[in-house]
């Protein structure tokens, strides 16, 4: 399996633009989670979805964010519009439990807004 | 509250010395703890994790975990450091109906010298 795949790797947008970013969990993963990495607050989970179902937004910053699972390969996470401080690393990431409770984590979206 | 501390923020080895990472951890239910290694630019690597039985863990990478139930620890060690482990590591603590819906600590970033 190639792992979690998330794209774009990189992505750089005005202030007021919207952003979408995606992932592929890895096949056959109940789970699927979004967190952010930021140098202020670390890794903060912002949402997760069990069989495509969103269980818990409570992470998730404002109303400027949604995310979305249409289909078990497929995720978005979209910002509208974009704001500075939404500056970060975004990665997704997919488990399989019980027996794998670890999350296996894509490489990240680097996202900056300027 | 639940939360997972990472006491340094950054620690120095030479290569060749023997490392440890601290990792404490407040949690209501049975944790299930973890350890990340994260390259530059890269995503979060599982280098070890720990459920039940045996309190010492043996991960990737030569690294080893000892899980302390009455000091809330679960400290990371390797006896002999490899230039290649220069990285930021991150202890996560999570419970097992959750896939991976982890709650990281803030991370230590480890520099190895010559």
């Amino acid at each position: 399996d190639a792992g979690v795949i998330q794209s774009p790797r990189h992505e750089v947008t005005e202030m007021g633009q919207e952003v979408t970013l995606r992932c592929k969990p890895i096949s056959g993963h109940d789970y699927l989670f979004w967190y952010r990495q930021t140098m202020m607050r670390g890794l903060e989970l912002l949402i997760y979805f069990n069989n495509n179902v969103p269980i818990d937004d409570s992470g998730m910053p404002e109303d400027r964010f949604s995310a979305k699972m249409p289909n078990a390969s497929f995720s978005t996470l979209k910002i509208q519009p974009s704001e500075p401080r939404d500056s970060a690393v975004y990665f997704c990431a997919s488990s399989q439990p019980p027996m794998n409770t670890e999350a296996f984590f894509g490489q990240g979206t680097r996202l900056t807004v300027v | 509250a639940q939360s997972v501390t990472q006491p340094d923020i950054h620690i120095t080895v030479s290569e060749g010395a023997s490392l440890e990472l601290r990792c404490n951890y407040s949690y209501g239910a049975t944790p299930y703890l973890f350890w990340y290694v994260q390259s530059p630019g890269q995503g979060l690597q599982l280098l070890l994790k720990y459920f039940s039985g045996d309190t010492l863990v043996q991960g990737i990478k030569g690294f080893e975990a000892e899980f302390k139930r009455s000091q809330s620890s679960f400290n990371l060690r390797k006896p002999s450091v490899h230039w290649s482990d220069a990285a930021e590591y991150f202890c996560a603590v999570g419970r097992s109906n959750q896939g991976g819906k982890l709650i990281f600590g803030q991370g230590t970033e480890l520099s190895v010298k010559p």
